[in-house]
């Protein structure tokens, strides 16, 4: 089974603190997604990439960068962290796009106090 | 407003009956539709996908979609307390770039009983 390891697994911040999260998959695959995921709105995706150098912007993009700098590695940025970004942080990848299995990490808690 | 709805929020049922979930789109530009499931502390897991109208069937599961209503179902017959988790329903849009997105629902909590 497809590979995405996510890290860390829990995080903690303060209002206006730098945050990376980091996540790589290890099987080629060509897409790669950020979700967060909050009780009460299931799912959404923040930002995604189709390949390396490749930045697609999500439904919830505000107050969050990302990067993609191997087909490997795909990355989340926080630059000046809000206690409403407290949330779990899932990074997936797939091979294609929307016919696709999306094949997911095991998430990063993040905190923002 | 979410494109993807599901109900109920949570459902509760006893160890060997029926769960059952729907999910309802609101964009028809939506083409494949999905069944995820996480289980407690660990991320979503795909457990079906579905892309034309009628019903699927793998094991005990089976699903059904009707694309004219936008509505997309999932049924758990004998269910074990390991079927105990979220369920989420996912589809998705085909963009202007001709990539795709998954949008998911809000989930639902099934909790089966022994």
């Amino acid at each position: 089974e497809a590979a995405v390891t996510q890290s860390p697994r829990n995080k903690v911040t303060v209002t206006g603190g730098n945050v990376t999260l980091s996540c790589r998959q290890t099987n080629s695959h060509n897409y790669m997604y950020w979700y967060r995921q909050d009780t009460g709105h299931g799912l959404r995706l923040i930002h995604y990439s189709y390949g390396a150098g490749n930045l697609q912007i999500g439904d919830v993009p505000d107050g969050y960068k990302a990067t993609r700098t191997t087909q490997e590695d795909f990355f989340l940025l926080l630059e000046l962290a809000s206690p409403s970004q407290t949330s779990l942080y899932f990074c997936a990848s797939s091979w294609g796009d929307g016919a696709e299995t999306l094949y997911f990490g095991s998430g990063t808690r993040l905190t923002v106090l | 407003q979410q494109k993807v709805q599901q109900s109920p929020e949570s459902l509760s049922v006893p160890e060997g009956g029926m769960a059952s979930f729907n999910c309802t789109s609101s964009d028809r530009n939506f083409q494949y539709f999905w069944w995820y499931r996480q289980h407690s502390g660990e991320g979503p897991k795909a457990l079906m996908s579905i892309f034309s109208d009628g019903d699927k069937k793998e094991g005990r599961f089976t699903a059904h979609l009707n694309k004219a209503s936008l509505h997309v179902s999932l049924h758990i017959r004998d269910s074990q307390p390991s079927d105990s988790a979220l369920y989420f329903c996912a589809a998705s849009e085909l963009n202007q770039g001709g990539s795709a997105k998954l949008i998911f629902g809000e989930g639902t909590k099934l909790t089966v009983s022994s």
